[in-house]
């Protein structure tokens, strides 16, 4: 597995702000992922955050609103832009772990959880 | 591309009892089908995963099951303990991308 670490764990902010929250891993990974998961619900995936090029954005998602950065193999950012109360939920980031035969498991950080008032 | 339908959305049953949860998925080109269990305010754990070249996979009381053919699997958990009552979620990868199921609470009453 791998020891993920996000900051900030939680925040309250005013709408029309933006917020970056930063994701750790231990390790170096090849995959890096960020997902919504809003309260009482599943997991979306927001964006696959690729190491030295723009990330792939689901449908739905879009890079000024939530751009994403990922300078080398184990750290990434996502911002939430111009936040609105909509917004609030719980961000996770997640890496996909190599596990030595032809796939890959993947774990979760512990999430940012974000209020917008 | 994938969607994943999960059910039942929540499920109750008696300490010792077995419960069983259901995934549909309906992309045949996805091949790997994780299931994670989450407790009230922490992060998705990964509990068992199984391989689109695998039919059973089972890790102490709890086994996953895959019929490629009907695109749908399931977990089951024997002998349940008041410790497994959490949120737990299937999912499905295609190119490379994790798509999740609505989840299913599980209440295990001692």
């Amino acid at each position: 597995s791998a020891v993920i670490s996000q900051k900030p764990s939680r925040d309250i902010c005013q709408r029309g702000t933006s917020l970056t929250i930063q994701c750790q891993v231990d390790s170096q990974v090849t995959m890096m992922f960020w997902y919504r998961q809003q309260p009482g619900q599943s997991l979306t995936l927001i964006a696959t955050a690729n190491q030295g090029s723009e990330a792939t954005y689901e449908s739905g998602f879009v890079i000024d609103k939530f751009p994403i950065s990922r300078p080398n193999l184990t750290f990434s950012t996502l911002t939430v832009s111009n936040m609105s109360p909509e917004d609030s939920s719980i961000y996770l980031c997640s890496v996909a772990v190599n596990t030595g035969d032809p796939t890959y498991e993947q774990y979760f950080g512990p999430g940012t959880r974000l209020t917008v008032t | 591309g994938e969607n994943v339908e999960q059910h039942p959305s929540t499920l109750s049953v008696q300490e010792g009892d077995s419960a069983v949860i259901k995934c549909t998925y309906s992309d045949s080109a996805s091949n790997y089908f994780p299931w994670y269990k989450q407790e009230l305010g922490k992060r998705p754990q990964l509990i068992i995963d199984i391989r689109s070249n695998v039919g059973e996979k089972k890790d102490q009381r709890i086994a996953v099951t895959l019929n490629k053919t009907a695109k749908h699997f399931s977990l089951h958990i024997t002998e349940t303990q008041p410790e497994d009552s959490a949120v737990y979620f299937c999912a499905a990868r295609r190119a490379g991308k994790l798509i999740f199921g609505q989840g299913t609470t599980l209440q295990v009453k001692p």
